[in-house]
């Protein structure tokens, strides 16, 4: 099946530092990957739609100037967290679809944990 | 935009027993409805999913049921195992594959020995 693998799995940071979290297809191309947030015991929340070439799309209270996406090719989509604050501290995991008559594959995620 | 609500949010059976989940969805537009278990602290792994234009679907031990109309459909997991203890899932697409999801809000299920 398809595998989607995310970079790095877990990540300490400091206040007001910036990181960046990548997520790969490894074995199909991704035109569209999905980034979503988990807060602890709560359910998947759509963040933002890469789009491969062209802007992500955000979902709704999502900062874009905060949350950066770029897709700059078929396999790969980073996230950076810019200006990190304890709030952010989250597992953030993404997802694409081997085509669009495949189901989405999540990728194993990555646990943010801001100090 | 789409609005899933699932329940309940905490599940307790014994080994063996049957255990159910109900999702229910507010965009009649959704056709696609996936299920995913995540264990603690890994990814949500996809274990079943139907589509709008079937009622019912069966892998071993789970099983979907879907009813359009109501806009609200279940997991069913029979004769379960300690191994089903996880939290699930369910999600709602207006769209096959390429479109996002809607999640529901989980449901632990703890399988008693």
């Amino acid at each position: 099946g398809a595998v989607v693998s995310q970079h790095p799995s877990w990540v300490i940071c400091k206040s007001g530092t910036s990181v960046k979290i990548e997520c790969r297809s490894l074995d199909f191309q991704a035109t569209t990957m999905f980034w979503y947030r988990q807060f602890p015991k709560q359910s998947l929340m759509l963040m933002a739609t890469s789009n491969e070439g062209s802007k992500a799309t955000y979902e709704q209270g999502v900062e874009k100037d905060k949350f950066l996406i770029n897709h700059a090719s078929l396999t790969l989509s980073t996230l950076t967290v810019t200006s990190a604050h304890p709030e952010d501290s989250s597992f953030y995991i993404c997802s694409a679809s081997r085509d669009r008559a495949s189901p989405l594959h999540f990728g194993n995620g990555t646990r943010l944990t801001v100090t | 935009g789409e609005n899933v609500e699932q329940h309940p949010s905490t599940l307790s059976v014994q080994e063996g027993d049957s255990a159910v989940i109900k999702c229910t969805y507010s965009d009649s537009a959704s056709n696609y409805f996936p299920w995913y278990k995540q264990e603690l602290g890994k990814r949500p792994q996809l274990i079943i999913d139907i589509r709008s234009n079937v009622g019912e679907k069966k892998d071993q031990r789970i099983a979907v049921t879907l009813n359009k109309t109501a806009k609200h459909f279940s997991l069913h997991i029979t004769e379960t195992q300690p191994e089903d203890s996880a939290v699930y899932f369910c999600a709602a697409s207006s769209d096959f594959g390429n479109e996002k999801l809607t999640f529901g809000t989980g449901t632990r299920l703890t399988i008693i020995p």
